[in-house]
């Protein structure tokens, strides 16, 4: 079984800028989760995403948003980069939107805005 | 108050030796205590679950105090391979189940 795929693993970026993350979750996974990690602190929610829906969302403003495809792979979007988006970005997922099933995350996308 | 709060560390430890990290949790609706392990610039990794009843993989061991909100692990024997950061992590239904991380605690186990 395939695990958790993201792209590109690593991308710089200017301030003001969109940047779009891509995630394939794991064979068998309908729900896709996204977290930001900056450097030094733990992984912070963003939002969920099952069966093409946003399932949940974390503190993040509006121009953090998302996409979930029928083959469960989802996208993250982020509008007017700002130099405090720097950060990995990980996908997870998962199945049936709750944690009792283990989540599987990929290697993250690591963002660099200047 | 942060919702997962841990042991700020770093921890630097001898190999063999027994070490133990702690967690606190505010919301008293948590449903889930998990233990993660991430590696430097790496993804992370469930570690274990953590149960009332507490839970012992190998070398690690895992307890909660739901009456406290409180999470520990504990390493025996320690290994270089063992050298991480260890995130505490809990979920509550009202979340839809996604994960709420600590900060994380590093640890090195040196030779």
């Amino acid at each position: 079984e395939t695990g958790v795929t993201q792209s590109p693993t690593h991308l710089i970026k200017t301030r003001g800028q969109q940047v779009t993350l891509r995630c394939s979750s794991q064979s068998g996974h309908n729900t896709v989760s996204w977290y930001q990690q900056a450097l030094g602190q733990g992984p912070q929610f963003i939002f969920q995403y099952y069966r093409e829906e946003e399932n949940g969302r974390g503190n993040f403003p509006p121009r953090f948003s998302g996409l979930q495809f029928p083959n469960y792979s989802s996208e993250l979007n982020v509008n007017a980069l700002e130099l405090d988006d720097s950060a990995l970005y990980l996908c997870a997922s998962s199945l049936g939107g709750t944690a009792y099933y283990g989540y599987t995350f990929g290697s993250g996308t690591r963002l660099t805005v200047v | 108050r942060k919702e997962v709060e841990q042991d700020p560390g770093p921890f630097n430890v001898p190999e063999g030796a027994t070490v133990a990290f702690n967690c606190t949790y505010s919301n008293s609706a948590s449903q889930s205590f998990f233990w993660y392990r991430q590696d430097c610039r790496k993804e992370p990794k469930l570690l274990m679950s953590v149960y009332s009843s507490g839970n012992e993989d190998g070398r690690f061991t895992a307890q909660l105090n739901r009456a406290s909100q409180y999470i520990s692990l504990l390493i025996r024997d320690s290994k270089l391979s063992d050298s991480a950061t260890y995130l505490c992590v809990v979920t509550y239904g009202g979340s839809q189940g996604n994960l709420i991380f600590g900060k994380g605690t590093k640890l090195s186990v040196k030779p």
